[in-house]
């Protein structure tokens, strides 16, 4: 099966501009991750969906950042009024949940690589 | 203030060589901790990984090991190939309220092992 993909690869965008940036996770997996590695940094957690829980959000470094999941699947990380500094590879992963407190694997996708002019 | 921290930004290893990454972390309450690896343009793959209630997991030429009481744990790669040049990132978890594990990442190290 495929495993996550994400769109598109690589984002341009002038400052100011809204980005949305799309996750398709593999299928079947409940819980979604986005996260982003800034240049010479570690994956920063964003955002985590599990099955139809609340989201949780604590990750997210400002209201300018939002990310819905439809369906239970498709995932879209939205970034108003870019800044420069959120230029930074954009990653999305999930895993299976089979019981809460239980510890799965993370399957990442390639990445969206944003660059704020 | 960093919770997981890979103090070494690269490492340079001969191939046939052993390769040590080292991770520390700060927070008590981790109880799960993993390796993923990291090629260039790609998303991290999952290496291994080790709970707290053990102090070493061993899969092939990986072996990761855990010191609970110096909050440190270390991946070895024994012996050592090009194709394992890559980042490694550590990460560690533990149970949030609602039943969840997210992981905490470290900055990485990147390894390249030469011919």
């Amino acid at each position: 099966g495929a495993g996550v993909s994400q769109s598109p690869s690589n984002k341009v965008t002038e400052k100011g501009k809204d980005v949305e940036l799309r996750c398709d996770p593999i299928s079947g997996h409940t819980a979604l991750y986005w996260y982003r590695q800034s240049l010479g940094q570690g994956l920063e957690f964003l955002i985590y969906f599990q099955g139809n829980s609340a989201p949780d959000k604590s990750g997210l470094p400002s209201d300018r950042f939002s990310a819905e999941r439809t369906g239970g699947s498709v995932s879209t990380l939205t970034i108003q009024r870019t800044q420069q500094e959120d230029s930074a590879v954009y990653l999305c992963a999930s895993s299976l949940v089979r019981g809460q407190g239980t510890q799965e694997t993370q399957y990442f996708g390639p990445g969206t690589r944003l660059l704020v002019l | 203030d960093q919770q997981v921290k890979q103090n070494s930004p690269s490492l340079s290893v001969q191939e046939g060589r052993i390769s040590i990454l080292n991770c520390d972390y700060t927070n008590s309450m981790f109880d799960y901790f993993l390796w993923y690896k990291k090629y260039p343009a790609e998303g991290p793959t999952f290496l291994i990984s080790i709970s707290s209630i053990k102090d070493k997991n061993e899969d092939g030429r990986f072996t990761v090991f855990l010191n609970k009481s110096a909050k440190h744990l270390s991946l070895h790669i024994v012996p050592s190939q090009p194709g394992d040049s890559a980042v490694y990132f550590c990460a560690a978890s533990a149970l949030k309220s609602g039943g969840s594990y997210i992981p905490t990442f470290g900055r990485g190290t990147s390894l390249i092992v030469h011919p």
